[in-house]
C-alpha cells in the first residue's frame, strides 16, 4: 500500500544535540511538508519542498533544518538552536495541484530529556 | 490572509444523536476547504474537501459539510454519531496558488455510550 512512512514513533533529545526525523512516502508525489502539533494550536508548517533539491521555509522554521535529495524522501533535523523542541511533527506530501489534499504519516513524537 | 476558526473546542455527544462541529473561514479568493480527523497518536485523515463543485459536500464515514458564502462557513455533520467517531477534527483552508494549508485550533469530538 502507498503512505508516508515517519520514523522513529518517540524520539528524546539531550540538551545541545540535533537529531534527525526520517520521512519517506511511496506514493510519487512532488510536494512535501513538515509541520508541528503542539495541544490546542493545531499545526503550523516548519518547511516544505515542492520539488527535489528545493524548499522553503514555512512560519516556524527557525532552530530546524531539511534537505530533499531524493523524491521520496524529506529528513527534519531539529538542531540544538530549538529551545522548545517538544512536540507531535507529522510529514505530509501531495501531488501538484492546489485542490488536492496532503496525505499525513503518523507522526514523531519529540521529547526532552 | 486567509484564517479559519472552529468555534467549539470540545463538542461532546451520546451514541446515535447528531454532530455538528462549527468553522467559519477567512479568505481573500475562492478557497478550498477541507475537514480532516485525527485519532490520538495519529496524523491526519481526510474526511472530505470543498472545491466549488458543489456546495454540499460528502465525505467518508457518514461526514458531510455545507459551504454557504454568504455565512463563510463549513460545519461538519453527521445524522448518528459512533464512538468510533471520537477523535480530534481540523478544519483548513487552502489558498488558490500552491497548497498551503492553514488548520484551525481543532475540535475534540466525545461521544459517550
Amino acid at each position: 500500500d502507498g503512505g508516508i512512512t515517519q520514523s522513529p514513533k518517540y524520539l528524546f533529545r539531550k540538551e545541545g544535540q540535533n537529531v534527525t526525523l526520517s520521512c519517506e512516502q511511496n506514493l510519487n508525489h512532488d510536494a512535501m511538508y513538515w509541520y508541528r502539533q503542539d495541544p490546542g494550536q493545531g499545526l503550523r508548517l516548519i518547511y516544505y519542498s515542492q520539488i527535489v533539491n528545493d524548499f522553503q521555509k514555512g512560519d516556524i522554521a527557525e532552530g530546524y533544518s531539511v534537505s530533499r535529495e531524493k523524491k521520496e524522501s524529506f529528513p527534519l533535523t531539529v538542531t540544538s538552536a530549538q529551545k522548545n523542541p517538544t512536540a507531535f511533527y507529522l510529514c505530509a506530501s501531495s501531488a501538484p495541484g492546489p485542490l488536492l489534499a496532503q496525505h499525513f504519516g503518523d507522526g514523531t513524537r519529540l521529547s526532552i530529556l | 490572509a486567509q484564517s479559519v476558526t472552529q468555534l467549539d473546542s470540545h463538542v461532546s455527544v451520546s451514541e446515535g444523536t447528531p454532530v455538528l462541529l462549527r468553522c467559519n473561514y477567512s479568505s481573500s479568493y475562492s478557497p478550498s476547504l477541507f475537514w480532516y480527523v485525527q485519532h490520538p497518536n495519529k496524523g491526519l485523515q481526510l474526511l472530505l474537501k470543498y472545491t466549488s463543485a458543489a456546495t454540499l459536500v460528502k465525505g467518508i464515514n457518514g461526514f458531510e459539510a455545507e459551504f454557504k458564502k454568504s455565512e463563510t462557513s463549513f460545519h461538519l455533520t453527521k445524522p448518528s454519531a459512533h464512538m468510533s467517531d471520537a477523535a480530534e477534527y481540523f478544519c483548513v483552508v487552502s489558498n488558490t496558488g500552491f497548497q498551503k494549508l492553514v488548520f484551525g485550533t481543532g475540535t475534540r469530538l466525545l461521544v459517550s455510550p
